[in-house]
């Protein structure tokens, strides 16, 4: 299958201070990436859609001023965490499709952890 | 998205084949049926998807009903390796996650 690199795969930051979490889909132009949270035995969370050089849609209840995306490219993504605290801590997954009704591929996620 | 239903554990025995039901009664005409795995602490891993007919790939096959209320994704030679949480997953769109089957393969 094809390949979506999510980098860091972990980090750990202090309270107040901003994480970024980058997707890339490394063999294929993702027009639509997703991004994910899951908290510990639970199933993943759909916070955000985002298509190549439009603004993101969120889910309800996700805040869109604490996730920032960004799809500036058909081949990155970017999930900002603005001023992380305790409870943002969680791992977080992004996944890119290219087309519609076509499988998407998920990478392998990014744990974050807010001191 | 449709909803689905799924039984949350099942166990199956090293080299037999793993059958996973699911239940999609409201599936819509143009939702296609997914199947993804998650390997504790990584991201999910497509399997195979569908719209109507059965499939098969070199992991599984996905076996759709007449009337597409129902599916089963059939792992055919179970291994150790293929113990995970199975999702099955209904769209046209975005992907939305259940809470799926704890699949155990015991030696």
């Amino acid at each position: 299958g094809a390949v979506v690199s999510q980098h860091p795969s972990r980090v750990i930051c202090k309270s107040g201070t901003s994480v970024k979490i980058e997707c890339r889909s490394l063999d294929f132009q993702a027009t639509t990436m997703f991004w994910y949270r899951q908290f510990p035995k639970k199933s993943l969370m759909l916070m955000a859609t985002s298509n190549e050089g439009s603004k993101a849609t969120y889910e309800q209840g996700v805040e869109k001023d604490k996730f920032l995306i960004n799809h500036a490219s058909l081949t990155l993504s970017t999930l900002t965490v603005t001023s992380a605290h305790p409870e943002d801590s969680s791992f977080y997954i992004c996944s890119a499709s290219g087309m519609v009704n076509t499988e998407a591929f998920f990478g392998q996620g990014t744990r974050l952890t807010v001191v | 998205d449709a909803k689905t239903t799924q039984p949350p554990s099942m166990d199956c025995a090293e080299g037999r084949a793993a059958n996973l039901p699911c239940n999609h009664s409201t599936i819509s005409g143009n939702e296609y049926v997914y199947w993804y795995r998650q390997i504790h602490s990584q991201g999910p891993q497509y399997i195979i998807h569908g719209l109507k007919n059965n499939e098969t790939n070199e992991m599984a096959s996905l076996i759709i009903t007449e009337d597409r209320k129902s599916s089963t994704l059939i792992l055919p030679h179970a291994t150790l390796r293929d113990t995970a949480v199975y999702y099955c997953i209904v769209s046209n769109e975005k992907l939305t996650f259940g809470t799926g089957t704890r699949l155990t393969i015991i030696p």
